[in-house]
């Protein structure tokens, strides 16, 4: 398996509270990707990151805000957290997109907002 | 706006029967078309890929087929079995993107 972990594994928080969900690969690739997963909707993408302080928009990035400080480590934070954001979220990597690299996934985080 | 549609949304196949899952496409753009499997609790697997150069790429038996003039794509999976009740997804990416797009998945059961 890819070396990627996240954490925390579940999280369950209030509405309005802050969150953030941390993504650590070991592969040194140069793309990390947040995910949402939600029944019917498949994976969306929240955001991602194409190198070391360098990230954009997916088509799901109300409401959130990602950092990369590191080629190692992509944090995903929820700023106030809502119920609409009760999800199953996904951090993987891929080395490139050329020649179509291989995205590797996580194990996810299930996060509850209440 | 989705960029690629998958369906069914769910299947139920009998063992030994033969399952399949299509997808769809607009953007002319995309060359990479990979297909993931995700097995509960746990975060999707790449199972297979193609470029749209050939029309039929297999693996054992999983076999993806293209169709470039119609922008579509599909996953045969012959003589299922119960260890493949899954969730598939179809994406598609390009060299000129940043970004891989889903469609929406297939939950497969095969019954014994």
């Amino acid at each position: 398996d890819a070396g990627i972990t996240q954490s925390p594994r579940h999280k369950v928080t209030e509405t309005g509270t802050p969150v953030t969900l941390r993504c650590h690969q070991t592969e040194n690739h140069r793309y990390m990707y947040w995910y949402r997963q939600d029944p019917g909707h498949g994976l969306r993408l929240i955001h991602y990151s194409y190198g070391v302080k360098d990230t954009d928009k997916g088509e799901v990035s109300d409401g959130y805000s990602v950092s990369r400080s590191k080629t190692e480590d992509f944090l995903l934070t929820l700023e106030s957290a809502t119920s609409s954001q009760t999800s199953v979220y996904f951090c993987a990597i891929s080395e490139s997109l050329v020649m179509g690299h291989e995205q590797f996934f996580g194990p996810g985080t299930r996060l509850t907002v209440l | 706006q989705q960029q690629v549609k998958q369906s069914p949304q769910s299947l139920i196949v009998q063992k030994g029967g033969i399952s399949i899952i299509n997808c769809a496409y607009e953007n002319t753009a995309f060359d990479y078309f990979p297909w993931y499997q995700q097995f509960p609790g746990k975060g999707p697997a790449l199972l297979i890929a193609i470029r749209p150069d050939v029309s039929e790429k297999k693996e054992g038996r999983f076999t993806i087929s293209f169709n470039k003039s119609a922008k579509q794509f599909s996953l045969h999976i012959m003589d299922s079995q119960p260890g493949d009740s899954a969730t598939y997804f179809c994406a598609a990416s390009s060299n000129t993107g940043n970004q891989f797009y889903f469609g929406t998945g297939t939950s497969l059961t095969v019954i014994p």
